[in-house]
């Protein structure tokens, strides 16, 4: 079955600790997203890549690190100087918009299960 | 860049009856419109979506609308189920940037049996 996993399921974070979550895909996706979901609230944009060793910041990159060594892997670290760092993060992948300015947006988006992090 | 307002935030109908949310962008050139189901606990599932070319798109129970001169689309369910109970988000994008989907706040929809 093609999807996105993503791990853990729920991930605990000390004060001053980097924490890195998992991101895989085996759906041969050319972009990637990372968002951050709170309560009550839409999905925000952490940081997306769009092919492999290139990522791009989106409406929330601080506090965030992302790499991109691997088509089908793209993990998350959040930060020691992300300061409220409790919140849902979900991964997604689509397929590269066409090439006649269509954009990156414009293709579904997959999401995964989340990982659910939160302050020890 | 792109804004979308979702509305309303929490909206409960009786089982059978039809389900209206509401959303409105503000980048006129925003092309693809997505809608989204999220279960507690998940990551949100696309279940429906309608790019600016066309007016109107229904799978079974579920169709969506849009009105690019005022700039807003909506998602219809109809003879709605217990298992639509769920989170609804809309999204826009393809305004010409980079960013990806630009999504609402969402929409809890609860269905009274």
């Amino acid at each position: 079955d093609g999807g996105i996993t993503q791990s853990p399921k729920y991930l605990f974070r000390k004060e001053g600790q980097n924490v890195t979550l998992s991101c895989e895909q085996n759906l041969n996706h050319d972009a990637m997203y990372w968002y951050r979901q709170d309560p009550g609230q839409g999905l925000r944009l952490i940081y997306y890549s769009q092919i492999v060793n290139d990522f791009q910041k989106g409406d929330i990159a601080e506090g965030y690190s992302v790499s991109r060594e691997k088509k089908e892997s793209f993990p998350l670290t959040v930060t020691s100087a992300q300061k409220n760092p409790t919140a849902f993060y979900l991964c997604a992948s689509s397929i590269m918009g066409s090439r006649q300015g269509t954009g990156l947006g414009n293709q579904p988006q997959h999401f995964g299960d989340g990982t659910r992090l939160s302050i020890l | 860049g792109e804004n979308v307002e979702q509305h309303p935030s929490t909206l409960s109908v009786q089982e059978g009856d039809s389900a209206v949310i509401k959303c409105t962008y503000s980048d006129s050139a925003s092309n693809y419109f997505p809608w989204y189901k999220q279960e507690l606990g998940k990551g949100p599932q696309l279940i429906i979506d309608i790019r600016s070319n066309v007016g109107e798109k229904k799978d079974q129970r579920i169709a969506v609308t849009l009105n690019k001169t005022a700039k807003h689309f909506s998602l219809h369910i109809t003879e709605t189920q217990p298992e639509d109970s769920a989170v609804y988000f809309c999204a826009a994008s393809g305004g010409g940037g980079a960013d990806g989907l630009t999504f609402g706040k969402g929409t809890h929809l609860i269905i009274q049996p």
